[in-house]
């Protein structure tokens, strides 16, 4: 099956420093990727979808200054938290969607646990 | 108005025996699909079960089965002779649209703890 990573897969950092998170698609063209965010107890929220070489959508009241997604080439998206702060705490999850899944499904990361201090 | 809905906050089943999570939606695109994931404790997606809006049976895959009612919304997920591994949470998701690069929206989920 299609296999996406995600690295890191944990971080702590204080509070006003920025962390980037990257998702890569491991063996096929993932033309779109997407980032979720998952509080504790909580479902998977959308917060922007990005497609290869052009500006990400983000979802409403997501703050694209603080939430930068890049999707640069056809296997890696990048999610850059910028100065972060303890709210911003949470599981992120990003998933690709490309045309190996059978049934059009996205396949997701392993996620990245973000912990601001 | 919500677009899923899984009013199950939480579930118990006994080892072996089958469950059924509930699973509502709401769209007036008629292109769409229904999935089912599985969330361990670890936190990673595992996909489950699909259906499509146009299919005209109820999608199986192994264990896992989907009561797909289409004038009800309902897309129920069946899973026979529960394992303890099944303890996790279930999420429905629905895209309206055709392929992968539509997004998915998620339903609240529902906890399943399976019972030696």
């Amino acid at each position: 099956g299609a296999v996406v990573s995600q690295h890191p897969s944990r971080v702590i950092c204080k509070s006003g420093t920025s962390v980037k998170i990257e998702c890569r698609s491991l063996d096929f063209q993932a033309t779109t990727m997407f980032w979720y965010r998952q509080f504790p107890k909580q479902s998977l929220m959308l917060m922007a979808t990005s497609n290869e070489g052009s500006k990400a959508t983000y979802e409403q009241g997501v703050e694209k200054d603080k939430f930068l997604i890049n999707h640069a080439s056809l296997t890696l998206s990048t999610l850059t938290v910028t100065s972060a702060h303890p709210e911003d705490s949470s599981f992120y999850i990003c998933s690709a969607g490309g045309a190996r899944g059978l049934f059009g499904e996205q396949f997701f990361g392993p996620g990245t646990r973000l912990t601001v201090l | 108005a919500q677009k899923i809905t899984q009013t199950q906050p939480g579930m118990f089943v006994q080892e072996k025996e089958a469950v059924t999570l509930d699973c509502t939606y709401d769209t007036s695109d008629p292109s769409y699909g229904l999935f089912w994931y599985k969330q361990p404790s670890s936190g990673e997606m595992i996909f489950l079960i699909y259906q499509g809006s146009y299919d005209q049976q109820n999608a199986t895959e192994g264990r896992y089965s989907l009561n797909f009612q289409k004038a009800r919304k309902s897309a129920n997920l069946v899973i026979s002779a529960s394992q303890l591994g099944d303890s996790a949470m279930y999420f429905c998701a629905m895209r309206e649209g055709v392929d992968s690069s539509y997004k998915l929206i998620f339903g609240s989920g529902t906890r399943l703890l399976v019972r030696p």
